[in-house]
């Protein structure tokens, strides 16, 4: 099974407005990051979070990690038309090969 | 400086052909990582290859496997093709190696198997 699970799997808002994902893994982890994807298209790195680290801001973007929950949020401000696409969390285990593991995937809609 | 890059960017093929699918990292990155990603399944982990070795493996079969050269341009093939390979796959270079730092993915190539 998969050792990411976002939530949604599918969300659909108005521009301007703030969208949350959140992701939730299974196992303890080195890093966790988030990439976007538009129309399985290659994929875009948006943030990387470690495993001592509670919140990253990156532009309109803000993730955080809650280690103890093993869960981690996206959070978009103001989103935009452009910010349509599928958001992929990806973990680092600490154990085992070093391979990052996706999650499913939100998909995200913005509707102008 | 230029992003990764996958040929070709669309393949066909039919069942029990094989097939090569490349990937230019961007310059400077010694690591390049394969990903094949399908509606059911989602992404999954292939191999990385980072200086001309294979360092990391994931759960796939025997049919596939890979290269890196040393110039870090990086070959995946699939031999005796069946329907479920048929997905996209990306490849994804960085400096120092899978999953530590961010990873520039290419726009991949969409396999097709009939």
């Amino acid at each position: 099974s998969q050792q990411g699970e976002e939530d949604p799997q599918a969300l659909s808002i108005q521009e301007g407005e703030n969208a949350t994902m959140n992701c939730s893994y299974k196992t303890s982890i080195n890093n966790l990051q988030w990439y976007r994807q538009n129309s399985g298209r290659g994929l875009v790195h948006l943030i990387l979070i470690r495993s001592n680290e509670r919140e990253k801001h990156s532009g309109r973007l803000r993730v955080t990690l809650d280690t103890s929950k093993k869960s981690s949020s996206l959070l978009i401000t103001a989103s935009r038309a452009a910010d349509t696409a599928s958001y992929f969390c990806a973990t680092l285990l600490i154990q085992g090969a070093q391979k990052l593991v996706f999650g499913q995937g939100t998909r995200l809609t913005i509707n102008p | 400086k230029a992003g990764v890059t996958q040929t070709p960017r669309y393949l066909i093929k039919t069942r029990g052909q094989q097939v090569t699918l490349s990937c230019s990292p961007i310059s400077g990155h010694r690591s390049v990582s394969w990903y094949q990603q399908t509606p059911g399944q989602g992404l999954q982990f292939l191999f990385e290859y980072f200086s001309e070795t294979q360092r990391n493996k994931g759960n796939f079969p025997g049919r596939f496997s890979g290269r890196q050269f040393s110039n870090s341009r990086s070959e995946m093939n699939v031999s005796t093709l069946e329907l479920g390979d048929s997905a996209l796959y990306l490849c994804a270079s960085s400096f120092f190696g899978t999953g530590d730092n961010e990873q520039f993915f290419g726009p991949g190539t969409r396999l097709t198997v009939l």
